[in-house]
Formats: structure tokens, C-alpha cells, sequence
């Protein structure tokens, strides 16, 4: 099956400065990639997703990139601010059928 | 986005008790949810996949006795926590699965979760 690795577990940044999440994947066949937030007691929140098709999508100050050849995907937050910390999770699947979720990076962005 | 809400958000139950999760898709119909288990700062376990009209699918090591899954509607699955004991407390998080996109677009969305405690 798939096996997702995410890095780093923990990340501190200074607010405005830019935070990179990277996580990478076994299974060539996945195809979509999404990307939640989760704040503390809640559920995780779809913020971004790329697909096999694309190498680079962006909304906002959120940017993924997918590199398919080497099997990994980051999240890039620029300009952070104190409410982007939470805990962000990675996600590999095909076709959004069954997701494996990378291990999640606890983000502090320190005002 | 889409909307998914759970019910309860949280629950306090005594060990020996059934303890009912319910999970809507509030503004699309949802043939497929997921529940998931997540324990403090770590990763979300998926349990099984519900199939509107069919039985779950339960993943490896998850007890399909005690964790009884029924999704009796397109909009609506519900996850019964059966003779709940301690080591059961957890936050359990429910997705919904979104087709109305092209072909190959679907995606999940998130329920809030509900967090059980059982005494």
C-alpha cells in the first residue's frame, strides 16, 4: 500500500517569514494530493489540493508543488501569520478514494 | 468547500455503555464516508469506509463487532461505539467523499469530529 512521510514533525517561523511542508509517497499511482489544517479540537480542513496533472497550484499565500518523478509534494505558506498555526497533514490517494495521511507538522508561527 | 457536520461534537459516557456518532453531508450527497480515530498529536487512523446501501469495509484490526458502522442514507452514516471501555476514548472524525466535481476531481471533507470520553 501507500506509505506517506511527512517532515518536519514540528516547525517554529517568525511571523511573515514563509513555512515549507514537505511530505513524499511510495505508490505511483497516486494521483491527488490534498492538503488539511487542523486547529486544536477540530476536524481537519481541506486548504489546498494539487493533482497528478499539475506541478504547481496556488491560492493565496498557499502554494503546492508536486514533483511526480521523485514522488513528493510540499505545502508553502508565505507571509505566515499567528492564525496559520496548526497542524497541517499531507495526503496521498487515487482518485480521492482511501487517504494516507503523513504523520502531520505542528506549525507555530511566533509573533 | 462542502459542508460535513458530526453530532455530538463530544460525549461522556460510562465504560459498558453504546455511545451513536452521526455524520451528514449537510449540501451533497455522499455514496462513501470514512471514519477515522485520531489519539493526541498524532495522525488520523483510518477504521473503515461506509458504503451508502452496503456493509462497511473495516480496516485491519478494527473490530467490525465493536465498531458498528450503518449508512442508511445518502447523506447520513452513523458509527455506534458498542460496550464502550476507556481505551475507547478518542477523537473520532468522519469525511464524506465528493463526486460532484468532473470525473477522476473527487475529494473529502471533514467532519468536526466528536470527542468521546469513557469513564
Amino acid at each position: 500500500g501507500e506509505n506517506v512521510e511527512q517532515h518536519p514533525s514540528t516547525l517554529s517561523v517568525q511571523e511573515g517569514d514563509s513555512a515549507v511542508i514537505k511530505c513524499t509517497y511510495s505508490d505511483s499511482a497516486s494521483n491527488y494530493f490534498p492538503w488539511y489544517k487542523q486547529e486544536l479540537g477540530k476536524g481537519p480542513q481541506l486548504i489546498i489540493d494539487i493533482r497528478s496533472n499539475v506541478g504547481e497550484k496556488k491560492d493565496q499565500r498557499i502554494a503546492v508543488t508536486l514533483n511526480k518523478t521523485a514522488k513528493h509534494f510540499s505545502l508553502h505558506i508565505t507571509e505566515t501569520q499567528p492564525e496559520d498555526s496548526a497542524v497541517y497533514f499531507c495526503a496521498a490517494s487515487y482518485a480521492g478514494n482511501q487517504f494516507y495521511f503523513g504523520t502531520g507538522t505542528s506549525l507555530t508561527v511566533i509573533p | 468547500g462542502a459542508v460535513v457536520s458530526q453530532h455530538p461534537s463530544w460525549v461522556i459516557c460510562k465504560s459498558g455503555t453504546s455511545v451513536k456518532i452521526e455524520c451528514r453531508s449537510l449540501d451533497f450527497q455522499a455514496t462513501t464516508m470514512f471514519w477515522y480515530r485520531q489519539f493526541p498529536k498524532q495522525s488520523l487512523m483510518l477504521m473503515a469506509t461506509s458504503n451508502e446501501g452496503s456493509k462497511a469495509t473495516y480496516e485491519q484490526g478494527v473490530e467490525k463487532d465493536k465498531f458498528l458502522i450503518n449508512h442508511a442514507s445518502l447523506t447520513l452514516s452513523t458509527l455506534t461505539v458498542t460496550s464502550a471501555h476507556p481505551e475507547d476514548s478518542s477523537f473520532y472524525i468522519c469525511s464524506a467523499r465528493d463526486y460532484r466535481g468532473a470525473r477522476g476531481q473527487e475529494t473529502q471533507y471533514f467532519g468536526p469530529g466528536t470527542r468521546l470520553l469513557v469513564l
